[in-house]
């Protein structure tokens, strides 16, 4: 299996403009988790999926931020308009159902917003 | 008080010291804890998970768990210098699925 896949590897983008993160899920794994990581706060959960409903958006740090899981084998996170302190790493990790706590993560996207 | 702490470290070993990483939770319900580790750069990958009060041991990994004090530690016997990365401490929320992680402690361990 290829694990799961994140892109792109690398965002660089200016303050206001539209970013769209993708991610492919493992084969077979129903729940699907968005995180955000940084020196000053950790990783930090934005929102999971199960069977591609939206179960908790509590982290979702604003308006700005949405994410959807039209299929079983593709999510998107998008920020419009990005700022500054979007910056950050972007992780999607993926689980089966029931073993939430074993995530597999992708090997994240990293974010600049200048 | 953040959910879960730990201490940022780094925590410095020589080789084939034991490394001991310390980890504690807020939520006094909470049942399941993991250890993930993140080398740099990369992404996190769960190395233990715990459930039970006392020990469980997984090659040079031991978990330790005291629910009563609230309290998860990683012990790494035998460090070696690729141990060398950050370990994020994970509780499973309870009632929920979702994990919440420690900011992590950074590991460095000296040839």
């Amino acid at each position: 299996d290829a694990g799961v896949i994140q892109s792109p590897r690398h965002e660089v983008t200016e303050m206001g403009q539209e970013v769209t993160l993708r991610c492919k899920p493992i084969s077979g794994h129903n729940s699907l988790f968005w995180y955000r990581q940084t020196m000053m706060r950790g990783l930090e959960l934005l929102i999971y999926f199960n069977n591609n409903v939206p179960i908790d958006d509590s982290g979702m740090p604003e308006d700005r931020f949405s994410a959807k899981m039209p299929n079983a084998s593709f999510s998107t996170l998008k920020i419009q308009p990005s700022e500054p302190r979007d910056s950050a790493v972007y992780f999607c990790a993926s689980s089966p159902f029931d073993r939430g706590y074993e995530q597999y993560f992708g090997p994240g996207t990293r974010l600049t917003v200048t | 008080q953040k959910e879960v702490e730990q201490n940022s470290g780094p925590l410095s070993v020589p080789e084939g010291a034991i490394a001991s990483l310390n980890c504690t939770y807020s939520d006094r319900g909470s049942q399941s804890f993991f250890w993930y580790r993140q080398y740099s750069g990369k992404s996190p990958e769960l190395i233990m998970f715990i459930y039970s009060n006392g020990d469980k041991e997984d090659g040079r990994f031991t978990a330790q768990l005291n629910k009563a004090s609230q309290y998860v530690s990683l012990l790494i016997r035998d460090s070696q210098p690729s141990d060398s990365a950050t370990y994020l401490c994970a509780v499973l929320n309870t009632g929920f699925q979702k994990l919440v992680f420690g900011t992590g402690t950074r590991l460095l361990v000296s040839p």
